[in-house]
């Protein structure tokens, strides 16, 4: 059973806080590797798909990388802000099947 | 702007009936998934399509069933819906190629009394 783990569960954090969380994978027949941003009463937004070991993406404050060697992925957020406030979901592909499998998310809550 | 239109945001069914949940995207993606989404649960896939008329199942495909009569459709049916469904239910789509990010609708939050 292929598995996604995302640590922490949750996190509380003070606005201006930098924050980063976990997302560990499978590393056989690894493809693709996504972000997703869930704000509540929204749907799931893609932040990145990152494929190559190595690689570094960045939107904004937010940013990734990816190990696909040891199999896992940070999120950084850089100066957290209320809005910054959802459930960040981590999900990968195998090769050769299209579909995602998800992790349980990083619940993110920060204060002003 | 892309386009994932679920038909219902809240839905109340009673035990044993057949409910669908309907699914439109307008981004003539060639995939589609429908998951269903509970409290420390995640997202878990129910079925999948590739293409029109084909399916594929997911990691929790009992007591469902889909339909994809056009690319752009996709169909999850309770064949005879049980109080264990009750859950949000999000359906996506991607281009046909492999790890495309996928985009989701907003979700249909179902209560099956």
């Amino acid at each position: 059973i292929l598995n996604v783990e995302q640590s922490p569960q949750s996190l509380h954090v003070q606005e201006g806080d930098s924050t980063n969380f976990t997302c560990s994978f499978p590393s056989s027949n690894f493809y693709a590797l996504h972000w997703y941003r869930w704000e509540t009463a929204k749907s799931p937004e893609a932040l990145f798909v990152m494929t190559l070991n190595g690689d570094e993406k960045k939107k904004g404050r937010i940013s990734a990388t990816l190990n696909t060697k040891e199999g896992y992925s940070y999120l950084y957020i850089k100066g957290s802000q209320p809005e910054d406030s959802a459930t960040y979901l981590c999900a990968f592909t195998v090769r050769g099947q299209g579909n995602l499998i998800f992790g349980k998310g990083t619940k993110l809550s920060v204060k002003p | 702007d892309v386009k994932v239109t679920q038909s219902s945001r809240y839905l109340v069914k009673r035990t044993g009936e057949k409910v669908f949940l309907e699914c439109v995207q307008d981004m003539d993606h060639e995939n589609m998934f429908w998951y269903r989404q509970d409290p420390g649960l995640g997202l878990r896939l129910i079925y999948f399509s590739y293409d029109v008329k084909m399916k594929e199942k997911g990691d929790i495909p009992e007591g469902y069933s889909v339909s994809r009569e056009k690319k752009e459709r996709f169909s999850l049916i309770l064949e005879s819906a049980s109080t264990n469904q009750t859950s949000m239910y999000l359906c996506a789509s991607s281009p046909g190629a492999w790890g495309q990010p996928q985009h989701f609708g907003d979700g249909t939050r179902l209560s099956i009394l």
